[in-house]
């Protein structure tokens, strides 16, 4: 299994809705990354995260960390057409060094409008 | 122009073909990275190096080298290509003084290995 779990693997919704993306370490986090990667492109750094129960916002896009549980949690208000792409959570666990990240699958959202 | 640039952006070869994959940033980073992307898998380290002097393997590094020609420039060579190594690859750099874990990525380079 993996290092790091993402659910739901893919998400269609109607704009305007709300929705949530988890992502799940196996292991304990020493830092928790957002990124999204529209299709066919390269990957956006969207927050990092590092202390349980911190909350970051930017847009409307919001990401908790609970460290406890060694989870953090994407959630998305009113979507709109431009949140459509791939959202993956990187982690710094035990094992990494530096920069170097280990990524959860990623979690596919369409947007209907 | 992107800050980090990998060529070629597609390619198709065949089995037991040489292929060089090329990297380059003008962000003036020294670590640079290489990530191979399959569906459902994420992203996974292939290589890796923190400054010219420095290379280091990653989570999946058989079946491929690399080579750090200057700061700037980090190519991922494929030496005799597999069907399995059909991938989207990555190019990423950092730096100390960016947030730590932001990386920046190319737009990456699709590569079928028939």
């Amino acid at each position: 299994s993996q290092e790091l779990e993402q659910s739901p693997q893919s998400l269609i919704v109607q704009e305007g809705k709300n929705l949530t993306i988890n992502c799940t370490s196996s292991k304990t986090l020493y830092g928790l990354y957002w990124y999204k990667q529209k299709y066919g492109e390269g990957l956006i750094f969207l927050m990092m995260l590092q202390k349980g129960g911190e909350e970051k916002s930017h847009e409307k896009i919001t990401a908790k960390l609970d460290e406890k549980k060694q989870q953090s949690s994407l959630h998305i208000t009113a979507s709109q057409p431009s949140h459509a792409g791939i959202y993956l959570c990187g982690a710094k666990t035990r094992n990494n060094a530096g920069n170097m990240l280990t990524f959860g699958g990623g979690t596919r959202l369409m947007v209907k409008p | 122009d992107a800050d980090v640039t990998q060529t070629p952006r597609n390619r198709i070869t065949k089995t037991g073909k040489r292929i060089m994959l090329e990297c380059s940033q003008t962000k003036g980073h020294d670590r640079m990275y290489w990530y191979r992307q399959d569906p459902g898998l994420g992203l996974r380290l292939i290589y890796y190096s923190f400054d010219v002097k420095d290379i280091n393997k990653g989570e999946i590094s058989d079946g491929y080298s690399v080579s750090r020609q200057a700061q700037a420039k980090f190519s991922l060579s494929l030496e005799s290509a597999i069907p399995n190594q059909t991938a989207l690859y990555f190019c990423a750099t950092s730096d100390i003084g960016t947030v730590p874990g932001e990386l920046f990525f190319g737009e990456g380079s699709r590569l079928t290995v028939l």
